[in-house]
């Protein structure tokens, strides 16, 4: 019973294409984030969505759109996909009341070819 | 200045030793510090909290040093099914973690 998962696991396409990334939680967790690591490995955060208000990195382009439905789901789009995107992205959840940690997703791995 | 700042290693040590890694942090308002650890192509998982008096979690140390601004992990007796990436993580206020790069630990038979 997976508590975050995310679809799909292994992306592979074109530049200049429109991706999508999903991510669900059944944790309860009131926080969900979206981090993405590069080839050297460092785990960079890209967005936090916290009860309808959303934190934006600001050195994401604005080609990154995460949406969000609902508390359990936070979904990240990509337009015009380049070269650099290619990186694992993870999804994560916590709960906001407590800097535990974070439960992470098993990762998506985008190859923008 | 990274804001969190690790050895990337690797560190490659025998089965038995004891092993110790170190991260720095920029931040002098950060609030609460984990240990995470990442094996290859798998997500990272919390592998325990840092206190400032310490702590310890069977064959894992944690120290943390606010003064200097450092965190350390001590391994003793290494296992096979240590190696894996081990990651400093620090959580400033806003409720996200800030990552370092990671310190690889290979333990070899």
């Amino acid at each position: 019973d997976t508590a975050v998962s995310q679809t799909p696991k292994y992306l592979v396409t074109q530049m200049g294409n429109d991706k999508s990334i999903k991510c669900e939680q059944n944790l309860g967790h009131d926080t969900m984030y979206w981090y993405k690591q590069d080839s050297k490995k460092f785990l960079k955060i890209m967005f936090s969505y916290n009860n309808k208000e959303l934190i934006i990195n600001e050195t994401v382009p604005n080609r990154f759109s995460p949406k969000s439905p609902d508390k359990a789901h936070l979904n990240l789009h990509i337009n015009s996909l380049e070269l650099g995107d290619s990186a694992v992205y993870f999804c994560a959840s916590s709960q906001d009341t407590t800097p535990r940690g974070y439960t992470f997703g098993s990762g998506t791995r985008l190859t923008v070819v | 200045r990274k804001e969190v700042e690790q050895d990337p290693g690797p560190f490659n040590v025998p089965e038995g030793a004891t092993v110790a890694f170190n991260c720095t942090y920029s931040n002098s308002a950060s609030q609460s510090f984990f240990w995470y650890r990442q094996d290859c192509r798998k997500e990272p998982k919390l592998l325990m909290s840092v206190y400032s008096s310490g702590n310890e979690d069977g064959r894992f140390t944690a120290q943390l040093n606010r003064a200097s601004q450092y965190i350390s992990l001590l391994i003793r007796d290494s296992k096979l099914s240590d190696s894996a990436t081990y990651l400093c993580v620090v959580y400033n206020a806003g409720n996200m973690l800030t990552f370092g790069g990671g310190t690889r630990l290979m333990v070899k038979p």
